[in-house]
Order: structure tokens, then sequence, then C-alpha cells
């Protein structure tokens, strides 16, 4: 069995502050995890994905994750927040099988000007 | 350019008419999944298919049917008998290499149905 938890619904920034939004997991297996973000009334693009190779995780627009195994976390980061990230952010856990997908509840971003 | 295709955009239907959206890749991805978006509740999993001619139910399959004749083509069909019907619906595909699901899913840009 295997779950995620997004820690926050809601996560409101500056426009050139950090971004932190946290996600854990749990899985009997040796997971896969991915991050992908959701623009109003769009499908959802993949940000970045973790497959056991190393641990810090470098995606695309400026986004990273690390994986930290001891504390079964996969925060996705920014060090600095533009507008065009608002969106709603997914983190996603893998155990490998075609169904095997499981997602969170979702943080939405909101970018202050 | 590849990439899923889904149609129509927005859907509204009258209760107890049955609804079918459409999803079209052209990725020449062996799986395909439906899933079901509600506010705050992430993504659920209504059926999957990994092979033409075949699909499973995931989480949420009741009220719903899909079918798989074509490797391009994963239609599913919101029935009468769906009780909530109206929701975001994404399509998405993946490769499959060997017994391992671990690529990422490419996804739609959905359909939006309401049924009044």
């Amino acid at each position: 069995a295997q779950s995620v938890t997004q820690l926050d619904s809601h996560v409101s920034v500056s426009e050139g502050t950090p971004v932190l939004l946290r996600c854990n997991y749990s899985s009997s297996y040796s997971p896969s995890l991915f991050w992908y973000v959701q623009h109003p009334n769009k499908g959802l693009q993949l940000l970045l994905k973790y497959t056991s190779a190393a641990t810090l995780v470098k995606g695309i627009n400026g986004f990273e994750a690390e994986f930290k195994k001891s504390e079964t976390s996969f925060h996705l980061t920014k060090p600095s927040a533009h507008m065009s990230d608002a969106a709603e952010y997914f983190c996603v856990v893998s155990g490998g099988g075609a169904d095997g997908l499981t997602f969170g509840k979702g943080t939405h971003l909101i970018i202050q000007p | 350019d590849g990439g899923i295709t889904q149609s129509p955009k927005y859907l509204f239907r009258k209760e107890g008419q049955n609804v079918t959206l459409s999803c079209e890749q052209n990725l020449n991805h062996d799986a395909m999944y439906w899933y079901r978006q509600d506010p705050g509740q992430g993504l659920r999993l209504i059926y999957y298919s990994q092979i033409v001619n075949d699909f499973q139910k995931g989480d949420i399959a009741e009220g719903y049917s899909v079918s798989r004749e074509k490797k391009e083509s994963f239609p599913l069909t919101v029935t009468s008998a769906q009780k909530n019907p109206t929701a975001f619906y994404l399509c998405a595909s993946t490769s499959v290499t060997g017994e391992s699901y671990n690529s990422p899913l490419h996804f739609g840009n959905g359909t939006r149905l309401t049924v009044t």
C-alpha cells in the first residue's frame, strides 16, 4: 500500500521569494515520485521525477525536489517565485504497477505581486 | 506534435442521459487512464487499459464504462447510473517498459462535464 500527503492545501508567497511545497509519502516498495503542475482548466504537466538515481532532482521552470528517505519526504522548492508559477501542484507516488499511481490532494500556490 | 486530445472541452447534459468523452493519443503509448478530478480531492482513477481490448476498473468505476478497440483511443462513457457525474475528467497515457509503469503520465487538457 502507498499513500501521499501534501501538507498544505494552499501556499501564498510574494513574487521573487522562495517557494516550498511539502510532500510526505509512504510506500512498501522503493517508490518513484513525481511532481506535476496544473494550470486552471488544463491537464497536468510533469515538473520532475525521482526514480532512485540522484536524490536532488531538477525539473523544469527552475523547480527542484529532494528525496529524503529517512524523512519519507519529497518537498518541491524554487528559489524565486514568478507570477506564472501560480497553479495547482500535485505530488504523486508510484509503486511501479499499472494502477500504482497515488495522487496527493494538491497544493494551490498563490503568488502575491 | 505528439500528445493527447480530449474532446469536447466543455459538455453539458441532462440528468439521466449517457454521455461519451473522447480521448485520442498519438504517442504510441500502450497504457491509457481516465481520472476524475473534484475540487480538493486530487485525482481518482476510474478505469485504465494496458493493452488493446483489455481494461481494468480503478477506484471509482461504478457508473462508468470504457472501451479500447484501438491503441490510440480510450473513450469514457458516463452512464445515468453515476450518481454525481459533474466533474473535470482527465485522460492520460504512458509508455511501459517491461513490467514497469514508472514512466511519467502524459495528460490531455480535460473535459469539464456538467449534468443538470
